[in-house]
């Protein structure tokens, strides 16, 4: 356990489908990120998260739909995915921008079918 | 922004020590260097950080010449559970949006 739990752990939708994937830390920490990782390609940074407020959108679908209510959860809301988009989705927490390393989830696996 | 150039993979045996060379040519003058690890299905988990001459922790070493062009993690007396990849990121640490995670070095520990 590292700190961050993402829930679900597995996730299988169709493409008209609606879900959500949630992170949760309760590290203290400021800064939350979204993270890509498809096969066999480098992890994607997609949403940055600091106090609560985005900083980043690293020019993202509008299908991907971020939320975070308060600096320990982050939601990532799906609708009318691809089948491109299954990938691992991880989430991460630093205690603020510019603090030492990221402290990572175990992911959500997502498949779109 | 700084590129890293790291072995695709690598193979050691249990017991041996292990060094990872990570090659950051245009590393700038604020950047940090970075090493994470990541087993299949799980987030990549943070080892050790530093920015110039030796760092050591509990899991590994970290040794970065004055040029800092490079940067090697060493990892003492490896086992069958260090086989995993390992990823070199070189970036200011204050932009999320520099610090790439490239495909990294997948070590297979054999027994």
């Amino acid at each position: 356990e590292t700190g961050v739990t993402q829930t679900p752990r597995h996730l299988v939708m169709g493409m008209t489908n609606k879900k959500s994937l949630k992170c949760e830390q309760h590290l203290g920490h400021n800064a939350m990120y979204w993270y890509k990782q498809s096969a066999k390609k480098p992890l994607e940074l997609m949403f940055v998260y600091n106090f609560k407020e985005q900083t980043e959108n690293n020019s993202v679908p509008s299908r991907f739909s971020p939320e975070c209510p308060n600096s320990s959860h982050l939601f990532l809301h799906l609708h009318t995915l691809q089948p491109e988009d299954s990938a691992l989705y991880l989430c991460a927490s630093r205690k603020e921008v510019g603090d030492s390393g990221y402290t990572f989830g175990s992911g959500t696996r997502l498949t779109v079918v | 922004l700084a590129k890293t150039t790291q072995p695709i993979s690598m193979d050691s045996y249990e017991g041996q020590e292990v060094n990872i060379t990570c090659s950051h040519n245009n590393i700038a003058t604020n950047d940090y260097i970075t090493w994470y690890q990541q087993f299949p299905s799980q987030g990549p988990r943070f080892i050790i950080q530093g920015y110039k001459t030796k760092v050591t922790n509990e899991v590994a070493s970290l040794f970065i010449p004055a040029d800092r062009k490079s940067s090697t993690l060493s990892l003492p007396r490896v086992s069958l559970s260090d086989t995993a990849v390992y990823y070199c990121l070189v970036a200011l640490m204050n932009r999320d949006d520099k610090i790439i995670f490239g495909k990294g070095t997948r070590l297979h520990i054999l027994p």
